[in-house]
């Protein structure tokens, strides 16, 4: 069965950092991409920044990028997620995402319950 | 303001047919990237509904069919059953922003 637990989603202050982890298990997790995807509340699915099987590419939406760093253990089955310089407009659930194909353009096929991230002083 | 755009709701009596749309450009479903649905319902995380712009994973209802032509896809519900009661999203990848990308979102209803 697969699974995606995330953690790591806690209160923070504007302009400070947080890493977001993501624990993969039930499948061969170095086979597909990963990626993270965000739903600010009442709003809808922002898709944030995704990395290939490998690492060898990372993409980023727009309005995170500089600002966040997505990366993978392989040997952990892990992802992860550096969100620096945090805005009050990064308060949202934060989904963890297994790609269905290894590459970066796919479906999302399985997904974490999510995990909170309030940016507020 | 999405890339993609979908109808902000559509509803239906239970057991009649509900199309939900989604529109991209040239740089996402135009250029033939694949749309992807899912479903979310409320309180719950998404799940995939319709990948690769009409294959269902293994457990979705044959209810749900997907279609895609030009630089438009749709998403049909028949025999719509109160338990579809939820939001839909459409989803694609667009070359210019060298990222995936959302619709908005679809609120279904059951009347």
């Amino acid at each position: 069965e697969v699974q995606l637990v995330e953690s790591g989603g806690r209160l923070v202050q504007p302009g400070r950092s947080l890493r977001l982890s993501c624990a993969a298990s039930g499948f061969t997790f170095d086979d597909h991409a990963m990626h993270w995807v965000r739903q600010a509340p009442g709003k809808g699915l922002e898709w944030v920044s995704g990395i290939s099987w490998n690492s060898d590419r990372m993409r980023y939406a727009d309005s995170v990028k500089g600002r966040f760093t997505i990366s993978r253990d392989n040997a952990k089955n892990y992802v992860y997620l550096q969100m620096n310089s945090l805005r009050p407009e990064d308060t949202a659930v934060y989904f963890c995402a297994k790609g269905g194909p290894p590459i970066l353009t796919g479906y999302f096929d399985y997904w974490g319950q999510g995990a909170l991230v309030t940016v507020s002083s | 303001q999405s890339v993609l755009t979908q109808p902000p709701s559509v509803s239906g009596a239970p057991g009649q047919r509900v199309t939900i749309s989604c529109t991209g450009t040239s740089s996402n479903i135009g250029e033939g990237y694949d749309v992807h649905w899912y479903q979310q319902l409320p309180g719950r995380a998404p799940t995939l509904l319709i990948s690769r712009n009409s294959n269902r994973p293994s457990g979705v209802p044959d209810r749900f069919s997907g279609s895609k032509s030009g630089t438009s896809a749709s998403l049909a519900i028949t025999g719509l059953q109160a338990e579809d009661e939820a939001d839909y999203y459409c989803q694609s990848y667009d070359s210019s922003l060298s990222g995936s990308v959302f619709g908005p979102g679809t609120k279904v209803t059951v009347l």
